[in-house]
C-alpha cells in the first residue's frame, strides 16, 4: 500500500526547545518528493519544507530541518528554537505523479 | 507572484441543495489543479485533479463533480448535497511538469450541510 504514517497524534514542546515530528512512508518509486505542511487554526496549508528523494543532503529552512533516511523510508521534521507561532497541525506528504498522499497529521503544542 | 483564491470562505447549505465552489489561480499558466477535502481532525483526501482545460481525474466515487472551464479556474459541484459532504475543501495548484512538484493551497472553504 502507498501510505504515509505519522505515529504521533500530538506532541508538546517548551518554547525555545527542539522537537522532532516523525513520518514514515511506503513507496515503490525511486523518484518522488517529500513535504511537510503546517496547518494553523486558520486551516490554510502552508509549505514548511521540501525534500527531493534523489538528494542525499537533508533540506533546511531556517529553524526547520529534516532527517531523510531513504532506505528506511523515514522523513522526520526537526523544529529548533520552538516559538508559540509554531503551534499547529503538521502534515507529512509524499508525491506521486499528480497526486499527494498525506499522513493523518501531528498536532504540535508549544508551551510558554 | 502566484496567488490562489477560493470562495466562498464559509457555506451553510441544506441537504439536497446544489453546490458550487470556485477556485482561481493568478500569476501562472497551465497549472495542475487539485480539490481536496478534509474532515474534522483528519488528513486530506484528494478528490479531483486536472492537468488541463476539460481534463478531470476523479480519485474517489462520490456525490461531487469537478470542472475546469478555463485554464486557471477549477470548480467543485454537486447536484444534491448529502450530510456527509460537510467538511473543509481545499484547492491547490502546482506547476505542470512531472506532477511531483510542490502544491500550493488556497485558504479553503468550510462547508456545513444541515
Amino acid at each position: 500500500a502507498q501510505t504515509v504514517t505519522q505515529s504521533q497524534p500530538e506532541m508538546s514542546v517548551q518554547e525555545a526547545e527542539t522537537v522532532t515530528l516523525s513520518c514514515t512512508y511506503d513507496t515503490s518509486e525511486s523518484d518522488y518528493y517529500l513535504f511537510w505542511y503546517k496547518q494553523p487554526p486558520s486551516r490554510q496549508m502552508i509549505l514548511v519544507i521540501r525534500q527531493e528523494a534523489y538528494k542525499q543532503q537533508n533540506a533546511t529552512e531556517n529553524r526547520f530541518s529534516v532527517n531523510f533516511q531513504k532506505a528506511a523510508k523515514s522523513f522526520s521534521l526537526k523544529i529548533s528554537d520552538s516559538q508559540l507561532g509554531d503551534a499547529a497541525m503538521y502534515f507529512c506528504a509524499r508525491s506521486r505523479t499528480y497526486k499527494y498522499i498525506f499522513g493523518t497529521g501531528t498536532r504540535l503544542k508549544v508551551l510558554a | 507572484s502566484q496567488t490562489i483564491h477560493q470562495w466562498p470562505a464559509t457555506l451553510v447549505q441544506p441537504v439536497g441543495s446544489p453546490l458550487s465552489l470556485e477556485c482561481t489561480v493568478e500569476g501562472t499558466s497551465n497549472p495542475n489543479l487539485y480539490w481536496y477535502r478534509q474532515a474534522a481532525g483528519r488528513g486530506l483526501q484528494l478528490l479531483f485533479y486536472s492537468v488541463g482545460i476539460g481534463q478531470i481525474s476523479s480519485e474517489v466515487p462520490q456525490n461531487l463533480s469537478a470542472s475546469r472551464p478555463q485554464d486557471r479556474q477549477f470548480i467543485l459541484s454537486s447536484k444534491k448535497l448529502l450530510l456527509s459532504d460537510s467538511g473543509f475543501y481545499l484547492c491547490a495548484w502546482s506547476v505542470r511538469t512531472s506532477g511531483r512538484e510542490t502544491q500550493y493551497f488556497g485558504p479553503g472553504t468550510r462547508l456545513l450541510v444541515l
